[in-house]
């Protein structure tokens, strides 16, 4: 199984500032035949689904801020968020789909406001 | 636009059994692989479970496999999870959700969940 792992748990960060969220996958999710990685990171507020934000490890979802963005490769992932506004207070989950047989996600990361 | 509404959640006794159901419109169901993905209070988020377009392939996380089944109706747009033996761990937020296929297998559409409770 293809294990994954974010860092921080918990990030409080001021409000204009950037947020930086870290995924670690235990084996790589780069796919060679296309050069693509099976990465997505998903958004989710307090008594929502989740939301997906970006793909693909880098590719935003239509709809999705240009200040969110996504940046790795193979094994190690960064979400972004260049200058936090406070609808952006969440927990966010990186996800794996390179298995289609077994799907993981991080743990989550959840983000606060300073 | 796609939405999914699922069904069928509750409380339930140790060792009882429920089946959730989720409806699809605003996209042609049968052609997608469909997920489902719990979330237990106050944790993180768990696949459990992967169906391909035409119900020939499924695929199981570890903790549920000979326990939950998954199935579809193409004919009714239906998604559905047979959960029997549940456990207390099973207790959680159900959500279905759609597989992309233009995003290579990330979930794209997610219905709004639904809580399955295992007590006595």
């Amino acid at each position: 199984d293809i294990v994954m792992t974010q860092s921080p748990d918990s990030l409080a960060v001021s409000l204009g500032e950037r947020a930086t969220i870290n995924c670690k996958s235990s084996q790589s999710v780069l796919y060679s035949s296309n050069n693509k990685n099976y990465l997505a990171w998903y958004q989710q507020k307090p008594g929502q689904p989740p939301k997906l934000l970006i793909y693909w490890a880098s590719t935003r979802e239509s709809g999705v801020p240009d200040r969110f963005s996504g940046s790795g490769s193979g094994t190690d992932f960064t979400l972004t968020i260049s200058s936090l506004q406070a609808e952006d207070v969440a927990v966010y989950y990186c996800q794996q789909y390179y298995n289609t047989a077994m799907y993981t996600f991080g743990q989550g990361t959840k983000l606060e406001i300073k | 636009e796609a939405q999914l509404v699922e069904s069928g959640g509750g409380l339930v006794q140790p060792g009882g059994s429920l089946r959730l159901s989720c409806a699809a419109s605003g996209f042609t169901f049968s052609s997608y692989w469909m997920s489902w993905v719990r979330q237990a209070p106050g944790k993180g988020l768990e696949w459990v479970a992967n169906i391909k377009e035409d119900g020939s392939e499924k695929y199981y996380v570890d903790s549920v496999k000979g326990r939950f089944t998954i199935s579809r109706d193409n004919a009714k747009n239906s998604l559905y999870l047979q959960m029997n033996s549940l456990r207390a761990e099973d207790t959680a937020v159900y959500y279905c959700a759609r597989v992309s296929e233009k995003y290579g297998g990330a979930l794209d559409y997610w219905g709004q969940g639904i809580l399955v409770t295992v007590s006595s």
